[in-house]
């Protein structure tokens, strides 16, 4: 199956600092990547939408400019949460679909957990 | 309402019992359904994809009902291993909606 990679795994920040996290599609290209988050014992919530090349469509209550989301290549997309705060403590996770319609083929990242003191 | 609706559980099961996990979803123009598997601290697998005929795989069978909007996951033969989170997915338009997903815990 593809691979879907994301760094780093674990981090800690503090308050007021912005964390950038990494999702690369390693053996595939990606037109359309997506980014989750989850606290503890929730669903998965869908963040944004990221397709190559264009602007991130936000899901409503995700505020972007907090959020940004860059999707320069067909590979790589990146999420940096800014001026970092406890409540952006979370599970965040990318995937990556490969193909324009096939909801089969979207694969998961492990995931990155955020820690903010 | 939720998009896509779970029962949290827990589901306790002794090995070797058959457990039954349900799933509703709002949307009726929904396209493609999956259940998805998801480890502690770790991220969401595909199990299964869920066709309005039935489809068994191995120990698992999954089951859509198009009309009542309902979607049915059945282990059998439970083993330890099957200990995880089980996520309900919906798609519409290539936008995947989980489920907070039922947990189930196997004890020997």
């Amino acid at each position: 199956g593809a691979v879907v990679s994301q760094h780093p795994s674990w981090v800690i920040c503090k308050s007021g600092t912005s964390v950038k996290i990494e999702c690369r599609s390693l053996d595939f290209q990606a037109t359309t990547m997506f980014w989750y988050r989850q606290f503890p014992k929730q669903s998965l919530m869908l963040m944004a939408t990221s397709n190559e090349g264009s602007k991130a469509t936000y899901e409503q209550g995700v505020e972007k400019d907090k959020f940004l989301i860059n999707h320069a290549s067909l590979t790589l997309s990146t999420l940096t949460v800014t001026s970092a705060h406890p409540e952006d403590s979370s599970f965040y996770i990318c995937s990556a679909r490969r193909g324009s319609h096939s909801a089969y083929e979207q694969y998961f990242g492990p995931g990155t957990r955020l820690t903010v003191t | 309402r939720k998009e896509v609706e779970q029962d949290p559980g827990p589901f306790n099961v002794p090995e070797g019992a058959t457990v039954a996990f349900n799933c509703t979803y709002s949307n009726s123009a929904s396209q493609s359904f999956f259940w998805y598997r998801q480890d502690c601290r770790k991220e969401p697998k595909l199990l299964m994809s869920v066709y309005s005929s039935g489809n068994e795989d191995g120990r698992f069978t999954a089951q859509l009902n198009r009309a009542s909007q309902y979607i049915s996951l059945l282990i059998r033969d439970s083993k330890l291993s099957d200990s995880a989170t089980y996520l309900c997915v919906v798609n519409n338009n290539n936008d995947m909606r989980f489920g907070a997903g039922t947990r189930l815990t196997v004890k020997p």
